[in-house]
């Protein structure tokens, strides 16, 4: 089944402590990205990466790093989080054609007290 | 820069009611324009798109027309049922920067 899968769904964490979320997708598809969903604001790009150890900004990447190594995985790093980076992050893929839709994951719900 | 502006919610309606849901976008040059679904614990999933002006998008009953003169790409569908109950986000992609832009949502919740 054409997928993207995120983990974990739920996480609790501290500030300062280091986490990773990781995505991946089966669909061969060239196009990633991090989302942040926050109430009243929609979604937000983090960053995203056009192919394998390409990667850009988005609107907020701010407290964020990522990585492509391999076309299928792009993990979302959180080196010091803070509370203000509590959300529900999703990873999505797509083609690289610019006029085909994205594929989302489920979510991670992210909390930092 | 891009960006998209939809109605805000939350919108209530009695099952078979007809449903519009106004997007409105401004972009340079001629994006690609999508409708996403959310179901509640769920990923946003596609629910229709269209890549030029005067393309219809339609699925599931609901339908979007992209409207280069007005800028716009409304949802509308003419009889909702109860499981049409989620969020909806207009959203575009740009052609020249590989961006997805995406409007902040709108609850839809509808009544048996």
């Amino acid at each position: 089944e054409a997928q993207v899968t995120q983990n974990p769904r739920y996480l609790i964490t501290v500030t300062g402590k280091k986490l990773t979320v990781t995505c991946s997708q089966n669909m061969n598809h060239e196009y990633m990205s991090w989302y942040r969903q926050d109430p009243g604001l929609g979604l937000r790009q983090i960053y995203y990466s056009m192919n394998v150890e390409v990667t850009d900004k988005g609107d907020v990447p701010e407290g964020y790093k990522v990585s492509r190594k391999e076309k299928r995985n792009f993990p979302l790093i959180l080196e010091s989080p803070s509370p203000n980076q509590t959300s529900l992050y999703f990873c999505a893929s797509s083609p690289n054609d610019r006029s085909s839709p994205l594929h989302f994951g489920n979510g991670t719900r992210l909390t930092v007290t | 820069g891009d960006s998209v502006t939809q109605m805000e919610g939350p919108v209530t309606l009695s099952e078979e009611a007809f449903l519009t849901i106004n997007c409105t976008y401004t972009a340079t040059g001629y994006p690609s324009l999508f409708w996403y679904v959310q179901y509640p614990g769920e990923g946003l999933q596609l629910l229709l798109k269209a890549t030029k002006a005067d393309d219809k998008g339609s699925n599931k009953g609901f339908e979007a027309t992209y409207r280069k003169e007005t800028t716009s790409f409304h949802l509308e569908k003419g009889s909702v049922q109860v499981s049409d109950s989620a969020v909806y986000f207009c959203a575009l992609s740009d052609r020249g920067t590989y961006k997805y832009i995406f409007g902040t949502g709108t609850r839809l919740k509808v009544l048996a």
